[in-house]
């Protein structure tokens, strides 16, 4: 079965630091990776996804995450914080041959101004 | 062009009460799926769907029950509420393929409290 963990519920930085937030997977299949955003009172949206190909993938607002199979890893970057960041990041992993999605339990961040 | 849309956005249940969680979406997706999020949990799945008149199980269907008579609508029904049901529920669609690269469009959820 495939499950997904993230380190750190919470995280905070301050405003144009780097942001860090860490995803690791098991997947006895090669593993299709996503990071979802939530912000207050909203749904998830899609920030970036791994299926194929390059291992460095660009999301929207400036992130970007690496695949890295030898450390079962996709942790998600951004080189500068912007308060406008602040919101919860859901990392998850494709079913193995189930149509749907598994989530990590997901890290809320802080951006300190 | 609204999206998914979920309503009611806010409901309070008394135990044993039934109540129907709706779920629309207007993009022509076949996929639909019903998620229970819960904190320190993450999102965990009840019930989806691939297409009309086709529904599963997801990894919480427990107490919950599906139905998909049209592309556009997959109703979530409590049949008998319990205080552990409280929660926030997202309802998520997408193309049928698109599943499968975990584009997921999801509504603004529902919060639901079991007294």
């Amino acid at each position: 079965a495939q499950s997904v963990t993230q380190l750190g519920s919470h995280v905070s930085v301050s405003e144009g630091a780097l942001v860090l937030l860490r995803c690791n997977y098991s997947s006895s299949v090669p593993p299709y990776l996503f990071w979802y955003v939530q912000y207050p009172n909203q749904g998830l949206q899609l920030l970036l996804k791994y299926t194929t190909g390059a291992t460095l993938v660009k999301g929207i607002n400036g992130f970007e995450a690496e695949f890295k199979k030898s450390e079962t890893s996709f942790h998600l970057t951004k080189p500068s914080a912007h308060m406008s960041d602040a919101a919860e990041y859901f990392c998850a992993v494709r079913g193995e041959g189930r149509r749907a999605l598994t989530f990590g339990s997901g890290t809320r961040l802080q951006v300190q101004p | 062009n609204a999206g998914v849309t979920q309503t009611p956005k806010f409901q309070v249940l008394k135990t044993g009460q039934s109540m129907t969680l709706q779920c629309a979406q207007d993009m022509n997706h076949e996929y639909m799926s019903w998620y229970r999020q819960d904190p320190g949990m993450g999102l965990r799945l009840i019930h989806y769907s691939v297409g009309a008149g086709i529904t599963d199980q997801g990894e919480v269907p427990n107490g919950y029950n599906v139905s998909r008579s049209t592309t556009e609508d997959f109703p979530l029904r409590l049949l008998s509420a319990a205080p552990s049901q409280t929660s926030v529920y997202f309802c998520a669609s997408s193309y049928r393929a698109a599943i499968d690269t975990g584009e997921l469009f999801f509504g603004e959820g529902s919060r639901l409290t079991v007294l």
